[in-house]
């Protein structure tokens, strides 16, 4: 049963340009939403995560948006670099509930 | 601190194999997941343990897959007997004090090839 759902599968973007990756859940008692960057040949890592008290959370270039009505969430990545290009994964989990991964973003970030 | 390691980074075996993947996990972190990832099916989480036991198996595909953890600092999913569709990559993770709200540290992963 897949719990988080996101798109777009991949996603190509012009260096300076603005991706956005979205994320969609289903469980209501999932209260954090974090993001994981995986670049080829490593390990995934934690980029950003939000809980949904707030409705946007920013570090530097990165911002989540989250609907909390909607059930979704959204990453932005302003002015886009090339060494953004990675695999973007959101996730969602609650204290009765490990954390789930959405399908994944392969992101390109054209120079 | 080196980070959550596993071995071996590539394995190749063949149909029927007996396969072995390990880790070790940050010192310190109470609990381990083990995940797979294909193109097909992104990351999928296949069993954690906390505090050296193992707490949901319900992602394991089938009773080939094994998973133990002896101690805090060592886990080990076995596959027996692998079969092709078994190819993927396997990451290995860990995470300090509840899993729902903390970081995940991954691993670099082991590309298994099963012929």
């Amino acid at each position: 049963q897949q719990q988080v759902k996101q798109s777009p599968q991949s996603l190509i973007v012009q260096k300076g340009g603005i991706s956005i990756i979205n994320c969609a859940y289903e469980n209501t008692a999932f209260d954090y939403f974090p993001w994981y960057q995986q670049f080829p040949g490593k390990g995934p890592a934690l980029l950003i995560a939000i809980r949904p008290d707030v409705s946007e959370k920013k570090e530097g270039r990165f911002t989540i948006s989250f609907n909390k009505s909607a059930k979704q969430f959204s990453l932005h990545i302003m002015d886009s670099q090339p060494g953004d290009s990675a695999t973007y994964f959101c996730a969602a989990s609650s204290l009765r509930n490990d954390m789930r991964f959405g399908a994944g973003t392969r992101l390109t970030v054209k120079p | 601190d080196a980070g959550v390691i596993q071995s071996p980074r590539h394995e190749v075996t063949e149909m029927g194999q007996e396969v072995t993947l390990r880790c070790k996990p940050i010192s310190g972190h109470d609990y381990l997941f083990w995940y797979r990832q294909t193109m097909m099916r992104g990351l999928e989480l296949l069993i954690y343990f906390n505090n050296n036991v193992p707490i949901d198996d319900s992602g394991m595909p089938e009773d080939r897959f094994s998973a133990k953890m002896p101690n805090a600092s060592f886990s080990t999913l076995k596959i027996q007997p692998s079969e092709p569709r078994d190819s993927a990559v396997y990451f290995c993770a860990s995470s300090p004090g509840l899993a729902a709200y903390n970081e995940q540290f991954f691993g670099p992963g082991t590309r298994l090839t099963v012929l």
